[in-house]
């Protein structure tokens, strides 16, 4: 099984519907989460990290399921600038030497007039 | 904002040919990490660097080598570069601790032929 794995998609949505992405990893001891959004040909950025409570962020809401191990991207009212690639990250507690940051393949999501 | 500049946006190199890939940050961020990006196998963690002078192996070190001097500045050296090494490299730095999440540079398109 991959560390973390996400389902590539592309989700093709028209504009102003809600679309949700979830990312699952392998990892029980992973500490922190984030999403990430990459456009085409350019570098990713960092969108939210994602909380235990989790959190919100204008249109877009973070969750994490512990249980289940993954976490989810809600992105509600898509524009067409939504359009990009959406990578999760996830980063393991600090066992007192590195922390292997671990990059999902990413969700590409294709928002359409 | 935190800016971590690479040297080159595209390159086009010769098989056998030593290529440098060079990247900045002005945060003094302790950590600088060099991960490659291809289609379906998302980012991968060449080497990366806590320190001046430190480095460390990632996931996929062969064919690759840094030099960290400076705190600000983390090179790339591929040795003798190949065509299996034509990829898009992404340059990222973060403080501590690195559940702050990563800054990419822009990225360098590298084309070996």
């Amino acid at each position: 099984r991959k560390e973390v794995e996400q389902d590539p998609g592309p989700f093709n949505v028209p504009e102003g519907a809600t679309v949700a992405f979830n990312c699952t990893y392998s990892n029980s001891a992973s500490q922190s989460f984030f999403w990430y959004r990459q456009d085409c040909r350019k570098e990713p950025k960092l969108l939210m990290s994602v909380y235990s409570s989790g959190n919100e962020d204008g249109r877009f809401t973070a969750q994490l399921n512990r249980a289940s191990q993954y976490i989810s991207l809600l992105i509600r009212d898509s524009k067409l600038s939504d359009s990009a690639t959406y990578l999760c990250v996830v980063i393991p507690l600090n066992s007192g030497g590195y922390q292997k940051v671990t990059f999902g393949t990413g969700t590409k999501l294709q928002v359409i007039p | 904002d935190v800016k971590v500049t690479q040297s080159s946006r595209y390159l086009v190199k010769r098989t056998g040919e030593k290529v440098f890939l060079e990247c900045v940050q002005d945060m003094d961020h302790e950590n600088m990490f060099w991960y490659r990006q291809d289609p379906g196998l998302g980012l991968r963690l060449i080497y990366f660097s806590y320190d001046v002078k430190m480095k460390e192996k990632g996931d996929i070190p062969e064919g690759y080598s840094v030099s960290r001097e400076k705190k600000e500045r983390f090179s790339l050296i591929l040795e003798s570069a190949s065509t299996n090494q034509t990829s898009m490299y992404l340059c990222a730095s973060t403080g501590l601790p690195l559940s702050y999440g990563y800054t990419f540079g822009s990225g360098t398109r590298l084309t070996v032929v």
